[in-house]
């Protein structure tokens, strides 16, 4: 079945140092959706991508949509302590199959 | 808009013990969901209602799991027996239908299942 897998399981940065989580897909998405996780909380809906090579930016997080639409990347800029949390990335056709997500931690 | 209500939060049980969840989705959401998610994971889609009916249950271990979405609002998710391996969240999300393309999905708290 589908398979999604998101690199690297943890990062831990520094607060204003810049960050980046990538979603690798074994098959073809119709879309993408990312979902922040803090810690002792549910996943959010922070952005869906639906085209070949899509970018989208909400303040210092920036999305990518890969052109094979196989693959995207979460970037933030700068990153603060409100950052901290695990960010999943979720495709498919008609129903989201979630990675295992990045676990952020920020230094302050 | 008041957001997926899930009860209980918390469940403490013995293995073999049977524990039921109850979600009440996003008002006007058809589509409603069940994700198991253990501990250092991403969510895992046991079953999904459109209305009342079951569009994809897969991923359900039907012999100790079963959930039912009378009247296509709320839903209920049942185990029986329990096993440790089903220690984990279960999360009820729900979403709009429309488009040709998945629709966010809204998530409720979660129960947190101990079971020991």
């Amino acid at each position: 079945g589908q398979q999604v897998m998101q690199i690297p399981q943890y990062q831990h940065v520094q607060e204003g140092e810049d960050f980046t989580t990538y979603c690798n897909s074994s098959t073809t998405l119709s879309n993408i959706q990312w979902y922040k996780q803090r810690p002792g909380g549910h996943p959010v809906f922070l952005i869906q991508l639906v085209k070949s090579g899509e970018v989208k930016k909400q303040k210092r997080l920036t999305f990518q949509f890969g052109e094979a639409k196989k693959n995207s990347s979460l970037h933030i800029t700068a990153t603060q302590t409100t950052d901290v949390g695990t960010y999943f990335c979720a495709g498919g056709e008609g129903k989201s199959t979630f990675g295992d997500g990045t676990t952020l931690t920020v230094k302050p | 808009e008041a957001g997926v209500a899930q009860s209980p939060r918390y469940k403490i049980i013995e293995k073999r013990q049977s524990v039921a969840f109850w979600c009440n989705p996003i008002s006007g959401h058809a589509t409603l969901y069940w994700y198991q998610q253990i501990l250092g994971q991403g969510p895992k889609l046991l079953i999904q209602f459109q209305n009342n009916g079951v569009v994809d249950d897969s991923q359900l271990p039907k012999d100790r799991f079963s959930a039912e979405r009378l009247k296509g609002v709320d839903s209920t998710l049942k185990i029986q027996p329990a096993k440790l391996e089903d220690s984990a969240v279960y999360l009820c999300a729900s979403s709009s239908v429309g488009g040709a393309y998945n629709s966010p999905l809204h998530f409720g708290n979660g129960t947190r299942l101990t079971v020991t």
